[in-house]
C-alpha cells in the first residue's frame, strides 16, 4: 500500500516548456488535490477534484491545468512554465471532500523553473 | 473566509524541553482544526485535529492541542521533545460550510538541539 505516489521528485525547466506532474493513490479515495508549498507561504491550492469526472479551482489556479484521469490519478499540467511556478508541489488525497476529513498527502515533486 | 497564523517561523528547543507551537485563526463561521508535520524531505502527516467535543485534543507522537474559542487559538505542545521531532509544523482550518478546502499557516521550523 504505497498511499499517494508522485513523479517526479524533481524537474528542472526553461520558461516557457510544458509539463505535467503525474499523482496517483490507491487508497480508494474520491478526492484529489494539487498544492503548491513555497517558502514562508505554507501551502496554497491549486485545484482539486471532487470525484472522478470533476475539477475546481483552488486559491491559485492561473497557469496550471489539471486531468482527473480516473479514480486514482490526478495530473496537473503547466502550459508554459514561468519562474514564479518554482516551488515544490504536492499531491493529497481524502475519502471524500467534507470539511473534517483528513487529507494524506505525497513525497512532493520539486520543479525550478530557469 | 478563514485564515491561519502561525506566530512563530522557528522555535529552537533542547532535547527533553518542552514545546508549544502558536496558532491563532480567524473565521466567521464554526471550524476545524488540524496540524500536520512536515519530516525532511517527505510529505505532510496528520498529527491531530479538533471536530468538536472535548477542546483537549490527543495527536500522535506524544502531541497534544487545546482548541481556544474565545482567544481563537490552537496551540500546539509536547511536554519532552526528541530529536526525531525536527521537524516543520503546519496548523491549518477548514470550516463547516462546504468543500473541505483547508487553509494552512506559514508553517513552524522545530530545531531540536542536543
Amino acid at each position: 500500500n504505497a498511499g499517494v505516489t508522485q513523479t517526479p521528485k524533481f524537474q528542472v525547466l526553461k520558461t516557457g516548456q510544458s509539463m505535467t506532474l503525474q499523482c496517483a493513490q490507491d487508497m480508494n479515495h474520491n478526492s484529489m488535490y494539487w498544492y503548491r508549498q513555497d517558502p514562508g507561504m505554507g501551502l496554497r491550492l491549486i485545484y482539486y477534484s471532487a470525484s472522478e469526472g470533476t475539477t475546481d479551482k483552488g486559491e491559485v489556479p492561473n497557469g496550471y491545468n489539471v486531468s482527473r484521469l480516473n479514480k486514482r490519478e490526478f495530473s496537473l499540467r503547466l502550459e508554459s512554465a514561468a519562474p514564479s511556478q518554482t516551488s515544490v508541489y504536492f499531491c493529497a488525497s481524502s475519502p471524500v471532500v467534507r470539511p473534517q476529513e483528513t487529507q494524506y498527502f505525497g513525497p512532493g515533486t520539486r520543479l525550478l523553473v530557469l | 473566509a478563514q485564515s491561519v497564523t502561525q506566530l512563530d517561523s522557528q522555535v529552537p528547543v533542547f532535547e527533553e524541553a518542552p514545546v508549544e507551537l502558536r496558532c491563532n485563526y480567524s473565521s466567521s463561521v464554526s471550524v476545524y482544526l488540524f496540524w500536520y508535520v512536515q519530516y525532511p524531505n517527505q510529505g505532510l502527516q496528520l498529527l491531530l485535529k479538533y471536530l468538536s467535543g472535548s477542546t483537549l485534543v490527543k495527536g500522535i507522537n506524544g502531541f497534544e492541542a487545546e482548541f481556544n474559542k474565545s482567544q481563537t487559538s490552537f496551540h500546539l505542545r509536547k511536554p519532552s521533545v526528541h530529536i526525531s521531532d525536527t521537524a516543520e509544523y503546519f496548523c491549518a482550518v477548514s470550516d463547516n460550510q462546504g468543500a473541505q478546502k483547508l487553509v494552512f499557516g506559514q508553517g513552524t521550523r522545530l530545531t531540536i538541539n542536543p
